[in-house]
Formats: C-alpha cells, sequence, structure tokens
C-alpha cells in the first residue's frame, strides 16, 4: 500500500515555542490530506482538511491561528502548533487522500509534549 | 451531522473465539462509507475493512467481516479466531459522499480489545 510519514514521530519543546510537523505522501501524490489530534485513551478527533495551493478548512473549535496548516506541494502538508502550550501536549496524525483509488492513508503519528 | 457510536469500551475475548465490535452510525446521506480502523500500542492506524452504503454485500478482508445492516445503521466488526496479535484499539469511522471524493472521515470512541491466552 502507499505510504504517508510523518516528521518528527516524537517532539519535546517548551512552553510557548512553535513546533512544525511535517505529513509527506512518499509514493502519490495528495490532493487533500487531513489532520487529526489524538488525546490518550480517546478517539482521534478531526482538527481541518487541508487542500494542495488553497487555504485549509478547520473544523469547529479548532483555532486556525493557533495550528498553522500549509500544503504547499501535492506531498507534503505541514501543521504548525504555534506558541504551544502543555495542553497542546497530544498525539498528531495525518492522513492523505490518494486519487483514483479513493483510499486515505493515515502517517504514523507524531507525538508532541509541551513542557 | 454524521455520528459514530461505539458501545463498548473494552472488550475481553479468549484466543482463537470469534468477537463482534459494535458499531451504530448516524447519517442523512445516501452515499457513505464505512471502515474499521486498528490502531495498536505503536499508534498506527491500520485499515481493515471498507463498506460502502451501496454495496450489496458485506464486506470481508481475511479474517475480517463487516456485518454491514443498513436499516438499523449499524455497521459491526467480526474478527474470527482471534489471535494475540488482535489485542488493540479498534476504530469505526464514517465518510459521508461518494468513495470517490476526498471527504474526511469521522470516528467513534473506539473498542479496547484484549485477548486472553
Amino acid at each position: 500500500g502507499a505510504v504517508v510519514s510523518q516528521h518528527p514521530s516524537w517532539v519535546i519543546c517548551k512552553s510557548g515555542t512553535s513546533v512544525k510537523i511535517e505529513c509527506r505522501s512518499l509514493d502519490f501524490q495528495a490532493t487533500t490530506m487531513f489532520w487529526y489530534r489524538q488525546f490518550p485513551k480517546q478517539s482521534l478527533m478531526l482538527m481541518a482538511t487541508s487542500n494542495e495551493g488553497s487555504k485549509a478548512t478547520y473544523e469547529q473549535g479548532v483555532e486556525k491561528d493557533k495550528f498553522l496548516i500549509n500544503h504547499a506541494s501535492l506531498t507534503l502538508s505541514t501543521l504548525t502548533v504555534t506558541s504551544a502550550h502543555p495542553e497542546d501536549s497530544s498525539f498528531y496524525i495525518c492522513s492523505a487522500y490518494k486519487f483514483p483509488t479513493n483510499e486515505q492513508f493515515f502517517g504514523p503519528g507524531t507525538r508532541l509534549t509541551v513542557l | 451531522a454524521q455520528k459514530i457510536t461505539q458501545t463498548q469500551p473494552g472488550m475481553f475475548v479468549q484466543e482463537k473465539e470469534a468477537v463482534t465490535l459494535d458499531c451504530t452510525y448516524d447519517t442523512s446521506d445516501q452515499s457513505y462509507g464505512l471502515f474499521w480502523y486498528k490502531q495498536p500500542s505503536s499508534g498506527e492506524m491500520i485499515f481493515l475493512i471498507y463498506q460502502g452504503s451501496y454495496d450489496e454485500q458485506n464486506a470481508t478482508e481475511g479474517r475480517y467481516s463487516l456485518n454491514f445492516q443498513k436499516a438499523r445503521k449499524s455497521a459491526n466488526l467480526v474478527i474470527s479466531a482471534s489471535q494475540l496479535g488482535d489485542s488493540a484499539m479498534y476504530f469505526c469511522a464514517m465518510r459521508e459522499g461518494r468513495r470517490s471524493s476526498a471527504s474526511k472521515i469521522i470516528f467513534g470512541s473506539g473498542t479496547r480489545l484484549s485477548i486472553r491466552p
């Protein structure tokens, strides 16, 4: 199957700093990518839909100025957590939509810990 | 708005037994897709099985089968001959719209399955 990578796989940062997470589709072009957040022992919650070359669509309750999404190419979307706080500590997972098979492939996730 | 409900937070099953994980959904769309994913402790999301709303037959993938009852809006996952490696979180998920669309996938709360040796 297709492969989606995330970098870094884990990151620890200080409160107030910004962290960038990359999501790459390695062997296919993804016009649409999705970003999810998963707190411990909870489900995946969709944060935003990222479309190549256009602004991301954020889910209700997700601060677009805090979670900056850039989908500058067909194989790369980035999520930047700005001015991170301990409550932003979570597991962030991306998925990429593959056309024409219409499948979605998930990345391995990035574990963010904000001290 | 679409909604996925998984009413079993946790289940224990004896190895080699079959297990059914429940999932009900709610949507006003006529065209939608239902998924099951497995998430082991590593965190990766592993795709198991897909059922389209217009598919007439229940989907099967190896030891996994999806018991799709459209009128009841249920999409239960059946795992036959469970193995120790099946211990993980299992999520039911739904995407509205035809499969040929990059629509978002929404997840249920999950069921933690533990297989006893």
